[in-house]
This record gives structure tokens, sequence and C-alpha cells, in this order.
């Protein structure tokens, strides 16, 4: 089983539209939770951390659910320069910094 | 953004030649990093350094040897490699380790063809 694990899509969805990525990993000891954003042929770039409480920045919405361990990501309102890969990323240690990525999900926002 | 600054942005080189990635980190941060990106597949973490100290070397094969002179700059050594190796080598940097402290904020990377 992979560590991170998330579907590679793509999803492809209108401008205006809700989308929702999830992400499982493995590791139950694992402590923080993030998800970043990679563009084309760029490098990636945090787009939030994940509390366990969940939290929201503007149109983006995460979970984190610790028994299933589970994340999700949800994106209201798609717009077109929200298309991009989206990194689920886990830090399996406790103390320490090791942080494992997901493949990513593909999500393409069309007019 | 100029806080994680690469070079070179694109390196060709033969299996035979040594060359060397820089990264310098303009953020004040504590912990730098290594990673591997290859086409189709996660990032892929190499090395980890905090405050100078390796802390972490994930199974890399020597023919890739990391320096770190201080906490601002990181390099990475190459000789001796295989085609298999051509990616985009990312290079990122932490406040320090763990929880929110270790978000990283990664440089542009370098986009590695060996021949």
């Amino acid at each position: 089983r992979k560590e991170v694990e998330q579907d590679p899509g793509p999803f492809n969805v209108p401008e205006g539209a809700t989308v929702a990525f999830n992400c499982t990993y493995s590791n139950s000891a694992s402590q923080s939770f993030f998800w970043y954003r990679q563009d084309c042929r760029k490098e990636p770039k945090l787009l939030m951390s994940v509390y366990s409480s969940g939290n929201e920045d503007g149109r983006f919405t995460a979970q984190l659910n610790r028994a299933s361990q589970y994340i999700s990501l949800l994106i209201r309102d798609s717009k077109l320069s929200d298309s991009a890969t989206y990194l689920c990323v886990v830090n399996m240690r406790r103390s320490g910094n090791k942080l494992v990525f997901g493949a990513g999900t593909i999500l393409r926002v069309k007019s | 953004e100029t806080g994680v600054t690469q070079t070179p942005r694109h390196l060709v080189m033969g299996m035979t030649n040594k060359k060397s990635l820089k990264c310098e980190q303009h953020l004040g941060h504590n912990a730098m990093y290594w990673y591997k990106q290859s086409a189709k597949k996660p990032l892929e973490l190499m090395f980890v350094y905090n405050f100078k100290e390796q802390t972490e070397n994930n199974s890399v094969p020597s023919r890739f040897s990391p320096e770190c002179p201080n906490s601002s700059h990181l390099f990475l050594h190459l000789h001796t490699l295989q085609p298999e190796d051509s990616a985009l080598y990312l290079c990122a940097s932490s406040q320090g380790e763990g929880g929110s402290f270790g978000t990283q904020y990664f440089g542009p990377g370098t986009r590695l063809t060996v021949l």
C-alpha cells in the first residue's frame, strides 16, 4: 500500500463548479497534513495546512479524519486559475520532518 | 518569489561528468531538503539537513553527494549519473521540523538530463 494515495484524475470541471479531492494515508502516527499545489513545470507551493477541526481559506476547505486516515480538499466556485495538480502531503514523523507526497490529482477547469 | 533559489535551472550532462546543483534560501530557515521528481511519480525525499547536520538520507545512491556548509546553502554534487537519474531536482527549506514549523518552501528546481 502506498504511504499517501490520491486519485490521479484528471478532474475536468466547468468554471463555477465545486470539486472535491480525497487522499488516504497509511501511517496512523502521522502528525501534520498539507495540501500543496503544483502548476505545470513549476515547483510545489503550499496551499493550506490541514487541521483536525477542519479549516477554510476562501473557496478552499480542508478536512481531516484521523480515524479513517483520510484528508479532503473542497474547492468551491472553481476558477480557470485553479487548474493545477494538487498534492496531498503528510508528515510521517512525530518529531522531525519527513514529508511524504502523494502523486497528485490533476484538476482542469474549463470555461 | 526569491525565497529559495536554485542554479542552474537546466542541466544536461554525460554519465562521466561531475556537476553540482546549488540551492540558497533567503528565509532564515534552519532546515533544507533535496527532493527528486521524476515524470509521473510523486516527489521523493532524498536528503534532509537541520542546522547544517544531515538528519535524513533516504537510501540515495552514493553518486549523489549532498553538502550543507551553512543553514542558507545546500549543494548536491553529482558524478557518474545514469540516464534514469534524469528528473527535476527540487530544493526546499523550512523554519524547523515538525508541525506548522515544518511547512516547506520550494525552489524552482533544476531540470537534469543525463545522456
